[in-house]
């Protein structure tokens, strides 16, 4: 359902450090996941995907990491920067027919200076 | 070039207002979306378009009509607007299945009604 009343969880990290994003996923069929970058003002863009046969994809000082056990992904950004400030999504895809993105919650990282 | 462009970007308008939005793409994608973002930033697809069919249609007040006059163009038209409607609404695309293919988002439409 949806996330209506709670706040956007945020993370704070100091520019240069590694910041890691977490994500619950709800379908156990999902079969492909996205994590998406928001800034301010723009629409979700792609960073990085992973397919469900796999652990672990690893992008432009972006790593995304399943652990489909407990239904868990996660996002690392490396020597973040002031750029990387946006709000980041996880989605899950359940083809079921069609392609239907599902979006989590959605969390806000800052990079402070 | 605009991948996805929507207009217009800002809408105030009152309730029982009926309005339209807007979208085109120009990636040659089969497929279109539209997703509403609401205040706390959660985003949920309202329905997608196949080639000018149809797809999902995710029990979305019949108040919000898709039309799409060809498969670059995906417009949302919303009669009788309520204060719940005011939200920011993306248009996606992305080329058809199967498998899962990358949606390209456009800049979003904030629509606030009075």
């Amino acid at each position: 359902g949806e996330s209506v009343g709670l706040h956007l969880p945020t993370l704070s990290v100091q520019e240069g450090d590694n910041s890691i994003i977490n994500c619950a996923y709800s379908n156990s069929a999902s079969d492909y996941f996205i994590w998406y970058k928001q800034e301010s003002g723009k629409g979700p863009q792609f960073i990085i995907d992973i397919r469900s046969n796999m652990d672990k994809r690893q992008g432009q000082r972006v790593t995304v990491l399943l652990n489909k056990t407990v239904k868990h992904l996660s996002l690392q950004i490396a020597a973040t920067q002031p750029g990387d400030s946006a709000v980041y999504f996880c989605a899950e895809n359940r083809i079921q027919g069609a392609q239907k993105l599902v979006f989590g919650q959605g969390t806000r990282l800052t990079i402070n200076p | 070039d605009t991948a996805v462009s929507q207009t217009p970007k800002y809408l105030v308008t009152q309730m029982g207002n009926d309005k339209s939005i807007k979208c085109e793409q120009n990636l040659g994608h089969d497929t279109m979306y539209w997703y509403k973002q609401d205040s706390k930033k959660f985003l949920k697809i309202m329905f997608s378009y196949n080639n000018k069919e149809l797809i999902i249609n995710e029990t979305v007040p019949n108040r919000f009509s898709p039309k799409s006059p060809d498969k670059a163009h995906l417009n949302l038209h919303i009669n009788s607007l309520e204060l719940g409607d005011s939200a920011v609404y993306f248009c996606a695309s992305s080329q058809r299945g199967p498998g899962y293919n990358e949606q390209f988002f456009g800049p979003g439409t904030r629509l606030t009604v009075l």
